[in-house]
């Protein structure tokens, strides 16, 4: 049954914490993306990576950390230097071709206390 | 002036309409046009993708390219409640690699 999972679902933070978010994938996809959504917004990119090991910044990248060590997982930090991080988190995959399509990940909600 | 854009809304159609969803964009060099749904709460789900010219049809679905006047949009035939949700506009950008740039969402309420 291929797909995205990330986890966990929902999410609490206090502030001044580092918390991380997990996204698999066993699409066999190359690419990966991390974005973010506000409520009433559209989504905004973060990170995006296109092959393991290499990854590059969105347009949101700053207060965020990627790693791509594996072809199947791209996990997202939201360190403490994030001043608003309480939003919709959702993780994407796709081949490397033009016309890709993304697929997206049941997404995690990220709350600050 | 935004990349991607589309009108909030909401779009109100009764159940049986076509509902019809607009999104323009900015870069002449835009490549490929990608349409999700997305229910409150859930993630974008991929429904429709265009890249040449004219109307692609799916199901009830039908996406129309006009690459001249820089406009997408989706037709959604026989309207049933169950396709009230948010639709994204997302559009891969001339020279943006595998990046995809998204629209706000227009909001669509089927009504009984």
């Amino acid at each position: 049954d291929g797909g995205i999972t990330q986890s966990p679902k929902y999410l609490f933070r206090k502030e001044g914490q580092n918390v991380t978010l997990s996204c698999e994938q066993n699409l066999n996809h190359d690419a990966m993306y991390w974005y973010r959504q506000d409520p009433g917004q559209g989504l905004r990119l973060i990170y995006y990576s296109q092959i393991v090991n290499d990854f590059q910044k969105g347009d949101i990248a700053e207060g965020y950390s990627v790693s791509r060590e594996k072809k199947e997982s791209f996990p997202l930090t939201v360190t403490s230097a994030q001043k608003n991080p309480t939003a919709f988190y959702l993780c994407a995959s796709s081949r490397v071709a033009a016309n890709n399509e993304q697929f997206f990940g049941p997404g995690t909600r990220l709350t600050v206390l | 002036q935004k990349e991607v854009e589309q009108n909030s809304g909401p779009l109100s159609v009764p159940e049986g309409a076509i509902a019809s969803l607009n999104c323009t964009y900015s870069d002449r060099g835009s490549q490929s046009f990608f349409w999700y749904r997305q229910y409150s709460g859930k993630s974008p789900e991929l429904i429709m993708f265009i890249y040449s010219n004219g109307d692609k049809e799916d199901g009830r679905f039908t996406a129309q390219l006009n690459k001249a006047s820089q406009y997408v949009s989706l037709l959604i035939r026989d309207s049933q409640p169950s396709d009230s949700a948010t639709y994204l506009c997302a559009v891969r950008l001339g020279g943006g690699g595998n990046k995809l740039t998204f629209g706000t969402g227009t909001q669509l309420k089927v009504e009984l």
